[in-house]
């Protein structure tokens, strides 16, 4: 069935290292996939993005790795900082014949000084 | 940067009452996405809206769940004889051609 899940549901994490959160996707299918930022009160934030025909991109900070082959996406922060601090998820869209995200339950980081 | 705006950020209601959520997506954006999220739960896909009509709905998007696009600039999702299990957050997102949607903050919904 569709399910995407993550890993980890609590992450710690000293200023200036580095995170990695992890997601596995079970839709062999899916060809898109996001993580997104969400901070307490407020909705959804894009982080980045990466497609199917990819095994990585990077952004500012952040690095997105998917594996094609066991399934699984990550997100690696660069020198993490407080602000990164939130709940991250992961989402997958099949991309045919629909354009709905699957949402994963989420990890959050948490980033000590 | 444009963002997707949404109203009230809070809403109590009573059981059985119908509520109106309201949003107002980036203005160039053409597909417009209603999401909700229980407390300690995954985010969930509720419906999908392009070109004034759904594109594409779940099964929690039931008969007593609308949406509506009245004037080109707001889109508003209306249940109409709320539950106790509609106490949600409610997202509300858009995008333009690609996938990258874009999430408002929210309406926090309490039926009591």
């Amino acid at each position: 069935g569709e399910s995407v899940g993550l890993h980890l549901p609590t992450l710690s994490v000293q200023e200036g290292d580095n995170s990695i959160i992890n997601c596995a996707y079970s839709n062999s299918a899916s060809d898109y996939f996001i993580w997104y930022k969400q901070e307490s009160g407020k909705g959804p934030q894009f982080i980045i993005d990466i497609r199917s025909n990819m095994d990585k991109r990077q952004g500012q900070r952040v690095t997105v790795l998917l594996n094609k082959t066991v399934k699984h996406l990550s997100l690696q922060i660069a020198a993490t900082q407080p602000g990164d601090s939130a709940v991250y998820f992961c989402a997958e869209n099949l991309g045919y014949n629909t354009d709905k995200l699957i949402f994963g339950t989420g990890t959050r980081l948490q980033v000590f000084p | 940067e444009p963002e997707v705006t949404q109203t009230p950020s809070h809403q109590v209601t009573q059981m059985g009452q119908e509520v109106i959520l309201r949003c107002v997506p980036i203005s160039n954006h053409l597909y417009f996405y209603w999401y909700r999220q229980i407390l300690g739960q995954k985010v969930e896909f509720l419906v999908s809206f392009y070109n004034n009509e759904i594109s594409e709905k779940s099964e929690i998007f039931d008969d007593q769940f609308s949406v509506e696009r009245p004037d080109g600039s707001n889109f508003t999702l209306k249940i109409r004889s709320t539950k106790l299990e509609d106490s949600a957050m409610y997202f509300c997102a858009s995008r333009l051609f690609d996938e990258k949607l874009f999430f408002g903050s929210g309406t926090q919904l309490s039926v009591l």
